[in-house]
């Protein structure tokens, strides 16, 4: 079974900080990698999503996230994080119809 | 506005009883997905349905059950027998039910208490 590990659990920053956050997959097959996130008091949304091309991958509000395929990795990315950016992000792995979420990692942004 | 809607937004149930959480979709997905969110486990999946009366189980299907009559409509019973019925509860749907890619589309959750 595939597994889907997000390495920190809460991070705090400052309003223009830099933001990573980091994803690990477990299947070495093909695979569709997404990063979902839920700002207070509203329902999941996708912020970006990878399935071939690439591995650079821009999604929305100035996020992007690089697929490392040799590190099984899908790490988040924004350059300079914004109050409105406190959410809790989620990583999730696709190979069939299922999807596989990691744990999640609030995202706190201190203005 | 096409979307998914949950209902209702907190339940309260004693233990021992049945529970059946609402899911309704207007977007003329084919698939649909019950997932559990718990503090610190992030979502895990419960059952999910590619298309009408036909459902299979997720990572976590045990205490739970699920029926697929319309294609708008996936309800998930929570019975006696879930040994920790209380968390968040989340339905989604996706439009393309053959597509690994086909990103989800979320309701906003029912917040089940049992006590």
């Amino acid at each position: 079974a595939q597994s889907v590990s997000q390495h920190n659990h809460h991070v705090i920053l400052s309003e223009a900080a830099s933001l990573e956050l980091g994803c690990n997959y477990s299947y070495g097959g093909t695979v569709n990698l997404f990063w979902y996130v839920q700002y207070p008091g509203q329902h999941l949304q996708l912020l970006l999503k990878y399935f071939s091309g690439d591995p650079l991958v821009k999604g929305i509000k100035g996020f992007e996230a690089e697929f490392i395929k040799s590190k099984f990795s899908f790490n988040l990315r924004k350059p300079s994080v914004q109050w409105s950016d406190t959410a809790e992000y989620f990583c999730a792995v696709s190979n069939d119809y299922k999807l596989s979420f990691g744990a999640g990692t609030t995202v706190t942004v201190r203005a | 506005d096409g979307g998914i809607t949950q209902s209702p937004k907190y339940l309260f149930r004693k233990e021992g009883q049945n529970v059946t959480l609402s899911c309704e979709q207007n977007l003329n997905h084919d698939a649909m997905y019950w997932y559990r969110q718990d503090p610190g486990q992030g979502l895990r999946l419960i059952y999910y349905s590619q298309i009408v009366n036909d459902f299979q189980k997720g990572d976590i299907a045990e205490g739970y059950s699920v029926s697929r009559e319309k294609k708008e409509s996936f309800p998930l019973t929570v019975t006696s027998a879930q040994k920790n019925p209380t968390a968040f509860y989340l339905c989604a749907s996706k439009e393309d039910r053959s597509s690994y890619n086909s990103p989800l589309h979320f309701g906003n959750g029912t917040r089940l208490t049992v006590t």
